[in-house]
């Protein structure tokens, strides 16, 4: 398995509340993602990085920023929490050379009230 | 933004029955990727595929690149219990004049989820 973890797992937080998740990886790979998951609408790509200080948006990314501090690291934040954030946020990695295979966290269940 | 467009979205069939899923674009696509997802957990990547016409095989479970790089397949022989799950296609686009900058995003299918009956 690849070496990804996310924290929380389980979180449920009010409406207007800011909130971060974290993905941390033990591969060194360059390559970082955020996905949310809802129903009907399979993963959509929020965020990425390409190295520590290089973001980009996704298709999905008005209500979150992300920052990438260090190769292991790569943070959501939700500044406002909204109840359509209500989702599943999975984090992923890629080494990126010559393969764009993502390696996929255990994701983090989401819950805005 | 672009799409794939995953089929079936859902099969219900019994144990030991093959199984095919399918994914279809307008847009050409350099990679393709399949993954399973159980429930409660992250995606599990199956298959890999790079090139035009690879056919790659993991096990019970074949996956094609066609010939257009438009479409993917993936086949299940002789179905499980444990394949229980969601599967998802993922493709990543080929961007013409990109050399060295790709930057590995993927865009992903709406899944095909999949019930076994033993």
């Amino acid at each position: 398995d690849a070496g990804i973890t996310q924290s929380p797992r389980h979180k449920v937080t009010e409406t207007g509340t800011p909130v971060t998740l974290r993905c941390h990886q033990t591969e060194n790979h360059r390559y970082m993602y955020w996905y949310r998951q809802d129903p009907g609408h399979g993963l959509r790509l929020i965020h990425y990085s390409y190295g520590v200080k290089d973001t980009d948006k996704g298709e999905v990314s008005d209500g979150y920023s992300v920052s990438r501090s260090k190769t292991e690291d790569f943070l959501l934040t939700l500044e406002s929490a909204t109840s359509s954030q209500t989702s599943v946020y999975f984090c992923a990695i890629s080494s990126g050379i010559f393969s764009y295979e993502q390696y996929f966290g255990p994701g983090t269940r989401l819950t805005v009230t | 933004g672009q799409q794939l467009n995953q089929s079936p979205q859902s099969m219900f069939i019994q144990e030991g029955e093959d199984v095919s899923m399918n994914c279809t674009s307008s847009s050409i696509f350099n990679t393709w990727l399949w993954y399973k997802q159980d429930p409660g957990e992250g995606p599990v990547l199956l298959i890999a595929l790079y090139k035009a016409g690879e056919l790659t095989s993991n096990g019970r479970l074949t996956a094609q690149f066609g010939i257009t790089r438009k479409d993917s397949f993936l086949n299940i022989s002789a179905s499980i219990p444990s394949d229980v799950g969601i599967y998802f296609c993922a493709g990543q686009l080929m961007i013409r004049g990109q050399g060295s900058g790709n930057t590995g995003k993927l865009i992903f299918g709406q899944g095909t989820t999949l019930q076994v009956k033993p």
